[in-house]
C-alpha cells in the first residue's frame, strides 16, 4: 500500500530534551515536506526536501532540523524543544509539481 | 501576498442535501488546486484535483469548480452523508522561489451533517 508513515504519533517531552520524529514513504517520490497544524493558523510548511541532499527552509523553520539521506525517509529534529513547538505535525510527499500530497497520520507532539 | 481562503469556518447541512465549500485563492499564477479532507485525529485525505485548464472536474459525488476570473474554487458534495463530516481544505500548487512542489493550504471549513 503506498503510503507515508511517521512516528511517534503521540509525544510529549519535557523543555531542551532533543527528540526526532521519523518519516518514510514508499512511493519513490522526489519531494517531501514537514508541516505543522495549528488551531486558527492551518498548516504551515517548515522544511521540504525536493531530493536526495536538497533541502531547504519553508515559512516556519525556526527550532527545526531536517535530513534527507536516502529518498524514502526524511526525518525532522528537534534539537532543543520549546513549548511553542507544541503542535500537530504532518509529513508529506509527492512526485512535485502539479501533484498533490499524500500525507502521514501525524504526530502529535507537547512539550512541557 | 499569497493566500488561501474559505469563506465560511463551519458549514452545517441536513443528511441527503448537497453541500458547497468556497475558497479564494490570491495567487493568479498558480495552477493546480486540491481539495482535501480531514477527519478528527487523521491526516489529511486528498479528495480531487483540477488544474487550471479545466473549469469542472467531477469525482464520485463530488464536483470541484474553478473560475480563474475571480479566482474562486468550490468543492460540491452531493447527497452528503454523516461519514462526509470533517475539515476540508482547498490547497493550491506554488510556483515561487523555487519550491515547486509547494502546497498552500486554507484555513478549512468544519462541515457538520446533521441526521
Amino acid at each position: 500500500e503506498a503510503q507515508v508513515t511517521q512516528n511517534p504519533r503521540y509525544l510529549i517531552t519535557v523543555t531542551g530534551k532533543k527528540l526526532t520524529v521519523t518519516c518514510s514513504q514508499n512511493m519513490n517520490h522526489e519531494y517531501m515536506s514537514w508541516y505543522r497544524q495549528d488551531p486558527g493558523l492551518g498548516l504551515r510548511q517548515i522544511y521540504y526536501s525536493m531530493n536526495v541532499e536538497v533541502t531547504d527552509k519553508g515559512d516556519v523553520p525556526e527550532g527545526y532540523k531536517v535530513s534527507r539521506k536516502e529518498k524514502r525517509n526524511f526525518p525532522l529534529i528537534l534539537e532543543s524543544p520549546s513549548p511553542n513547538q507544541t503542535s500537530l505535525y504532518f509529513c508529506a510527499s509527492n512526485r512535485g509539481l502539479g501533484y498533490g500530497y499524500t500525507f502521514g497520520s501525524g504526530t502529535r507532539l507537547t512539550v512541557v | 501576498g499569497e493566500s488561501v481562503g474559505l469563506h465560511l469556518p463551519t458549514l452545517s447541512v441536513q443528511e441527503g442535501d448537497n453541500s458547497i465549500i468556497n475558497c479564494a485563492y490570491s495567487n493568479s499564477a498558480s495552477d493546480y488546486f486540491i481539495w482535501y479532507k480531514q477527519e478528527s485525529g487523521k491526516g489529511p485525505q486528498f479528495i480531487i484535483d483540477i488544474r487550471s485548464n479545466m473549469d469542472k472536474r467531477q469525482g464520485q459525488r463530488v464536483t470541484v469548480l474553478l473560475n480563474k476570473t475571480v479566482k474562486h474554487l468550490s468543492l460540491q458534495i452531493a447527497a452528503t452523508q454523516p461519514g462526509d463530516s470533517a475539515v476540508y481544505f482547498c490547497a493550491e500548487n506554488n510556483h515561487g522561489s523555487g519550491n515547486t512542489g509547494k502546497l498552500i493550504f486554507g484555513q478549512g471549513t468544519t462541515l457538520q451533517v446533521k441526521p
